[in-house]
């Protein structure tokens, strides 16, 4: 059984603060990883992924993966409240020829302004 | 842009009911979900389809079935709804690509209610 676990927070963090959101995975070949930001009521939408070892930045956000310690993490600097959501974790694996995400459980992040 | 649209944003239902949930992409993706969501269980699959009369069960299958006829449409069956079927459903698709870098498309989810 794969795991992806994450703090459910919830986490507050002061406007304009960076705001930082951990995930770790129980599959040590798992291949790709992506972070789904999900507004209260609204469905998840895909802000980034990462498949190398490393940092991948996309505007305010950065995404940091590292395999060894099977951890992945999402930076968000200069947040602002619009930032405020739950934040969802979710590896990528293929099974026979299915391809499939497992999610974590996801953070709730609350910007303070 | 990818578009995912579900049938209903709502739903009331009554124990006992057999409920559709209907599921339609714009992309031509071969791949489609089903999750629910809850509080503190996050999301959860139902049943994924990779092709057209195509099933498979995902992690929490029992009470639920599904179809695909066509491409574009997935649908979610609730043979006998029941007070614990009471959650968000989501509806996802995603590109085949044979490898692990499938990023998903979600609907808007139906919120279901039964009474």
């Amino acid at each position: 059984q794969k795991e992806v676990e994450q703090n459910s927070g919830p986490l507050s963090v002061p406007e304009g603060a960076i705001a930082s959101l951990n995930c770790t995975y129980s599959d040590r070949g798992s291949q790709s990883f992506f972070w789904y930001r999900q507004y209260s009521g609204k469905s998840p939408e895909l802000i980034m992924f990462i498949y190398s070892n490393g940092d991948k930045e996309d505007g305010r956000f950065t995404a940091q993966l590292n395999k060894a310690s099977q951890y992945v993490s999402l930076l968000i600097r200069d947040s602002q409240p619009s930032d405020s959501a739950t934040y969802l974790c979710a590896v990528g694996w293929v099974n026979f020829g299915n391809e499939k995400l497992t999610f974590g459980t996801g953070t709730r992040l609350t910007i303070i302004p | 842009d990818v578009k995912v649209t579900q049938s209903s944003r709502y739903l009331v239902k009554r124990t006992g009911e057999k409920v559709f949930l209907e599921c339609v992409q714009d992309m031509d993706h071969e791949n489609m979900f089903w999750y629910r969501q809850d509080p503190g269980l996050g999301l959860r699959l139902i049943y994924f389809s990779y092709d057209v009369k195509m099933k498979e069960k995902g992690d929490i299958p029992e009470g639920y079935s599904v179809s695909r006829e066509k491409k574009e449409r997935f649908s979610l069956i609730l043979e006998s709804a029941s007070t614990n079927q009471t959650s968000m459903y989501l509806c996802a698709s995603s590109l085949y690509r044979g490898d692990a870098y499938n990023e998903q498309f979600f609907g808007p989810g139906t919120r279901l209610t039964v009474l």
